[in-house]
C-alpha cells in the first residue's frame, strides 16, 4: 500500500513562472491537506480539500495560490508568478474519510520549491 | 486564538540518555493531540495520537502523556539513539466540522555519541 506521493520532489522556478505541485493521497483516502514549511520554521496549514471540494482555504494566500482535488487524479497546488518568498517545502497529507481513523494525517515526502 | 507552544526549541543529549519534550496548547474545543517525528528533508511521521480520554500512549521508546486539564503534553524518549535526531512536532486538533489542526514549531533534538 503506497504512502502519500508527491512530485516533483524538487522544483526550481524563476521569478514570475508557475509552479505546479502534485499530491496523490493514500489509497482509500479522500481528504487532502497542504502545508508549507519555511526553512527553520514549523508547518503552516494552507488548505484542506475533499474530492472536488475546497473545505478550508483559510491558510492559503488569496492571490497567486490555488488548489484543487479533482474527481480523478492527484491534488494540485498551483502557484502563479512565483516570488522568492515562495521558496519552501510544501507537504501534502491525506486522511481517511471518517471516523477516528480520520484523525491521523499521513504525510508525503514534500516538494522543495526553490525560486531563483 | 489556537496556539501550540513547544519547549525546548532545541536539545542536545548523549546517546543512551532519556529526554522529555514539552507541549502546551490553547486549542479549543480539544479533539486530539499528536506527536510527529520529522527527519531533516522528510515529511512528518506519526508517533502517537491521544484523545481527551487518554492520558498516556507508548510507541516503543516513545511515551506521550496528556493532561487535558492543564492543556499540557509531554513526549518522553527513553534510551536515545542517534537515529532519534530529528524535529518533534506537537499537533493539536480542534473538533467541530473537521479536524482543524494547529502545529507547534517543534523541538529539534540532536543525539550525539
Amino acid at each position: 500500500n503506497a504512502g502519500v506521493m508527491q512530485n516533483p520532489r524538487h522544483l526550481v522556478r524563476r521569478r514570475g513562472q508557475e509552479a505546479r505541485l502534485r499530491c496523490s493521497p493514500m489509497k482509500g483516502h479522500s481528504h487532502v491537506y497542504w502545508y508549507r514549511q519555511l526553512p527553520e520554521e514549523g508547518l503552516k496549514f494552507m488548505v484542506y480539500l475533499q474530492k472536488e471540494n475546497i473545505i478550508d482555504e483559510s491558510g492559503m494566500p488569496k492571490e497567486r495560490f490555488s488548489a484543487e482535488f479533482p474527481k480523478e487524479g492527484p491534488s494540485i497546488l498551483r502557484i502563479q508568478q512565483v516570488v522568492r518568498g515562495d521558496s519552501a517545502a510544501y507537504f501534502c497529507a491525506s486522511s481517511p474519510p471518517s471516523g477516528k481513523s480520520s484523525y491521523e494525517q499521513y504525510f508525503g515526502p514534500g516538494t522543495r520549491l526553490t525560486v531563483t | 486564538k489556537n496556539q501550540v507552544e513547544q519547549s525546548p526549541q532545541s536539545l542536545i543529549i548523549l546517546e543512551g540518555k532519556n529526554c522529555t519534550l514539552q507541549c502546551n496548547y490553547t486549542v479549543s474545543p480539544f479533539s486530539n493531540l499528536r506527536w510527529y517525528k520529522q527527519d531533516t528533508g522528510r515529511g512528518p511521521v506519526s508517533l502517537t495520537i491521544m484523545t481527551f480520554s487518554e492520558n498516556t500512549k507508548s510507541n516503543g521508546r516513545y511515551t506521550a502523556t496528556l493532561d487535558a486539564d492543564t492543556k499540557q503534553s509531554s513526549l518522553h524518549i527513553t534510551a536515545s539513539q542517534l537515529s532519534d535526531s530529528a524535529s518533534y512536532i506537537c499537533v493539536v486538533s480542534a473538533s467541530g466540522g473537521y479536524q482543524k489542526v494547529t502545529f507547534g514549531t517543534g523541538t529539534k533534538l540532536q543525539v550525539i555519541p
